[in-house]
């Protein structure tokens, strides 16, 4: 496709549960991001991922939070043990280069924990 | 200090009317301003970006005003349209130093009213 890919759109989960949200990047991009979008609030930085560089994790909330990106393309998002609070549209993004170069986002997926 | 700030949370406008939409920042080192169009269920779009540099930036109805002295930045939608109802993010990052990623301001629901 040519657009960032994210799945699934939609996720349900009980509280303590983990869950996997995955996005694919569009091809080529060196870049990718992870935000989070409550309801009612702004979009956050979760963590950021250049090429081979160690990846910047400043905005993780928790440990309970991680991320991975596999061959420089797929990323995976992890939430382990989920709370209530977890509960938020994660949104990926990817760019060509990253810095100067426009980030273009996925649909995202809403996860709600019950 | 990395907080955006926007204001108004929500905007109603007539057609055919000016949408003005203002944002602050605090860390003189953002070397990137975009703004973001969300539609629901979807993720954000950039509308249009500027950098410290210039002043203003005008693509189509839409005109970035930059004032750097003053640490602030707005957005006016000229000539709105009800199809520019949706929920407008103002964002700034670090380019170069931090790779693109983005702090977000809380966002603008706007209403353009036929």
């Amino acid at each position: 496709g040519a657009g960032v890919s994210q799945s699934p759109s939609n996720k349900v989960t009980e509280k303590g549960k983990d869950v996997e949200l995955r996005c694919d990047p569009i091809s080529g991009h060196t870049a990718l991001y992870w935000y989070r979008q409550s309801l009612g609030q702004g979009l956050e930085f979760l963590i950021y991922f250049q090429g081979n560089s160690a990846p910047d994790k400043s905005g993780l909330p928790s440990d309970r939070f991680s991320a991975e990106r596999t061959g420089g393309s797929v990323s995976t998002l992890t939430i382990q043990r989920t709370q209530q609070e977890d509960s938020a549209v994660y949104l990926c993004a990817s760019s060509p280069m990253g810095g100067n170069t426009e980030a273009f986002f996925g649909q995202g997926t809403r996860l709600t924990v019950v | 200090q990395q907080q955006v700030k926007q204001s108004p949370q929500s905007l109603i406008v007539q057609k055919g009317g000016i949408s003005i939409i203002n944002c602050a920042y605090e860390n003189t080192a953002f070397d990137y301003f975009p703004w973001y169009q969300q539609f629901p269920g979807k993720g954000p779009a950039l509308l249009i970006a500027i950098r410290p540099d210039v002043s203003e930036k005008k693509e189509g109805r839409f005109t970035i005003s930059f004032n750097k002295s003053a640490k602030q930045f707005s957005l006016h939608i000229m000539d709105s349209q009800p199809g520019d109802s949706a929920t407008y993010f103002c964002a700034a990052s670090k380019q170069v130093s931090e790779g693109g990623k983005l702090i977000f301001g809380q966002g603008t629901e706007l209403s353009v009213k036929p």
